[in-house]
């Protein structure tokens, strides 16, 4: 069974660059898609975006902009690079699986989520 | 975007009660609606996706209903296990977007 742990520093700076890993075990990054999903303190949960295997993405668009999301040539790991941060972006981030195709997909296996607090 | 309304916000249960929640959606999204059961400090899970398909492995007291901009996630016995935080999410277009979450409390 596919298991995603995320990492990365716990406390990032206002303005400068969140940078988390999600390390994926059990399984093939290959044929699926992977995605990032956040929670801020007492809201809902928000889709990053994601990358297929072979680094074709999609992102949100509220954050396009700022974000990169890469597949490591190990392709064990995939990554999520947020720039310019601000209090907003402090939350709890999660990596998710997302397999199906057309419009029936869904997060199936998730990492445990790594709290991510932005500081002045 | 596709706006998410769930309902209620949170609800308090007793064991063996029957339990609904209720998702609206901003626009139709046909069946392309999943179920997640979140509990603190753990990884998410994927209850009920297409609708009203039961992952393997989810007890079959979850069920999913509900087509265009309704949908609905019951519980049909309450156990104690079930006490988290349940997320509507749909994937009928990108960006893929939640509702709110309810928590359901004892």
């Amino acid at each position: 069974q596919v298991q995603l742990q995320e990492s990365g520093p716990g406390l990032v700076k206002s303005s400068e660059t969140l940078s988390l890993s999600c390390t994926v075990s059990g399984g093939s990054i290959s044929s699926y898609h992977w995605s990032w999903i956040r929670q801020p303190p007492g809201k809902g949960l928000e889709w990053i975006g994601y990358i297929f295997y072979n680094g074709s993405t999609n992102y949100n668009p509220s954050l396009k902009d700022r974000v990169t999301i890469s597949v490591a040539t190990s392709r064990t790991q995939f990554s999520l690079r947020l720039r310019s941060v601000t209090a907003a972006d402090t939350a709890v981030y999660y990596c998710a699986r997302t397999p199906g195709s057309d419009h029936v997909t869904f997060f199936d296996s998730w990492g445990q989520g790594t709290q991510v607090t932005v500081s002045s | 975007d596709i706006q998410m309304t769930q309902s209620p916000p949170s609800l308090s249960a007793s064991v063996g009660d029957r339990v609904t929640i209720t998702c609206r959606t901003s626009q139709t999204i046909y069946r392309y609606l999943n179920w997640y059961q979140h509990k603190p400090g753990t990884a998410p899970k994927l209850l009920i996706f297409g609708g009203s398909r039961l992952r393997s492995g989810v007890p079959s007291r979850f069920s999913g209903g509900g087509s265009g901009t309704a949908f609905t996630l019951t519980i049909s016995s309450l156990q104690p296990e079930d006490l988290a935080t349940y997320s509507c999410q749909q994937s009928y277009t990108t960006p893929w977007t939640f509702g709110q979450g309810t928590k359901v409390e004892f």
